[in-house]
């Protein structure tokens, strides 16, 4: 059964510092893999997608993540963080069916 | 012109009541989703409508009931309310039945169960 796990339920970076959030996932087949935001009061919002080729994914507000087969990781960068970057994230990963198996997600603080 | 929306934002009740959260999306998406958003921000689904049919049920007190008028809508009846029904719901819509496709959310509606 397909199950994501992200390291670290909070994060704290100062604003100009890199952003990284770590995300593992577990799958029996090729998976498809999101990043999806969370503002607060907000509903998600995709962030990037993987889906094949590429394994470095580029996405909005210059956030990327890189897919490693071996390490069986999806995790988020963005090199400078911006105060408006301050959110809940969730990793998400497409199970055989119907489903998004979602993370149980980051807060990302960002001080001044 | 909200691509996902739902009605109300907020709700507060008393436990014991019955009550309806509204979704609607311009999307032209075929497929539906109602997710419960706990204190955590655990993210569990509940159910998924694709061309008003039902295609996930998870393991959700049968308190709660889905129905799907139509593609465009999904709304979610809740009867007898509890005290742990107290969350955020979210609406969610997707162009395909898959779970390899980007799902769009709408703002959420807030439960409150007093």
């Amino acid at each position: 059964a397909q199950s994501v796990t992200q390291l670290g339920s909070h994060v704290s970076v100062s604003e100009g510092a890199l952003v990284l959030l770590r995300c593992n996932y577990s799958s029996s087949v090729p998976p498809y893999l999101f990043w999806y935001v969370q503002y607060p009061n907000q509903g998600l919002q995709l962030l990037l997608k993987y889906t094949t080729g590429a394994t470095l994914v580029k996405g909005i507000n210059g956030f990327e993540a890189e897919f490693k087969k071996s390490e069986t990781s999806f995790h988020l960068t963005k090199p400078s963080a911006h105060m408006s970057d301050a959110a809940e994230y969730f990793c998400a990963v497409s199970d055989e069916g119907f489903k998004t198996i979602f993370g149980a997600g980051t807060r990302l603080f960002v001080k001044a | 012109d909200t691509a996902v929306s739902q009605t109300p934002k907020y709700l507060v009740t008393q436990m014991g009541n019955d009550k309806s959260i509204k979704c609607e999306q311009n999307l032209g998406h075929d497929t539906m989703y109602w997710y419960k958003q706990d204190s955590k921000k655990f993210l569990k689904i509940m159910f998924s409508y694709n061309n008003k049919e039902l295609i996930i049920n998870e393991t959700v007190p049968n308190r709660f009931s889905p129905k799907s008028p139509d593609k465009a809508h999904l709304n979610l009846h809740i009867n007898s309310l509890e005290l742990g029904d107290s969350a955020v719901y979210f609406c969610a819509s997707s162009q395909l039945a898959t779970s390899t496709d980007t799902q769009y959310f709408g703002p959420g509606t807030r439960l409150t169960v007093l």
